[in-house]
């Protein structure tokens, strides 16, 4: 059975500061990563893909994500934080329906 | 174009009920699939349909059921409710069967169940 894990569940950071969140994958098949975000009081946003080709993937709002096959990673980086990036964040993948990890919960204090 | 939409937002219903919920997917996509969000959790898979049947499934019991139509919006229906099936309901829809486009979701129905 394919599943997904996030290692931080809550994270506490100061602007400016460096993120990387981790998650590592487990299951066969093809492989469609994903990290989504979710605002407060927001639906959920899809932040950075990967499928095949460059493994170093670029998103939206300044982030990226790595895909390690070796590790089963992928995590999510950035390297400057704004306290607009307050959120929680959903590392997915799968290919008919996507599982999700349990969530990271980012804040960012000014 | 427009995004994926969900109705109603918010629904209370007691314990024994069951209760539909509807997702209207986003315009040129063919795919829907259906989530539980328990509080502070991630998001569950419940199942996956494109262009009309079924195409995936998580590990719900067989009381979930659902319904693509032809203009690709779709139904989540709950029979014989429980109090732990308090949760949001998240419907995602892509273009093509194996989300290589990426999900686009909508926000949500709240779900409470007494």
């Amino acid at each position: 059975a394919q599943s997904v894990s996030q290692h931080n569940h809550h994270v506490i950071l100061s602007e400016a500061a460096s993120l990387e969140l981790g998650c590592n994958y487990s299951y066969g098949g093809t492989v469609n990563l994903f990290w989504y975000v979710q605002y407060p009081g927001q639906h959920l946003q899809l932040l950075l893909k990967y499928f095949s080709g460059d493994p170093l993937v670029k998103g939206i709002k300044g982030f990226e994500a790595e895909f390690i096959k070796s590790k089963f990673s992928f995590n999510l980086r950035k390297p400057s934080v704004q306290w607009s990036d307050t959120a929680e964040y959903f590392c997915g993948g799968g290919a008919d329906g996507l599982t999700f990890g349990k969530g990271t919960h980012l804040i960012i204090q000014p | 174009e427009t995004g994926v939409t969900q109705s109603p937002t918010h629904l209370i219903k007691t314990r024994g009920q069951q209760v539909t919920l509807r997702c209207s997917s986003q315009s040129g996509h063919n795919t829907v699939s259906w989530y539980q969000q328990a509080l502070g959790q991630g998001p569950q898979f419940i199942f996956q349909y494109y262009r009309e049947e079924e195409n995936g499934r998580g590990n719900f019991p067989p009381r979930f059921s659902g319904l693509q139509f032809p203009n690709y919006s779709s139904e989540l229906n709950v029979n014989a409710l429980e109090l732990d099936d308090s949760a949001l309901y998240l419907c995602a829809s892509s273009q093509g069967r194996d989300g290589t486009y990426g999900y686009t979701f909508g926000s949500g129905t709240r779900l409470t169940v007494v």
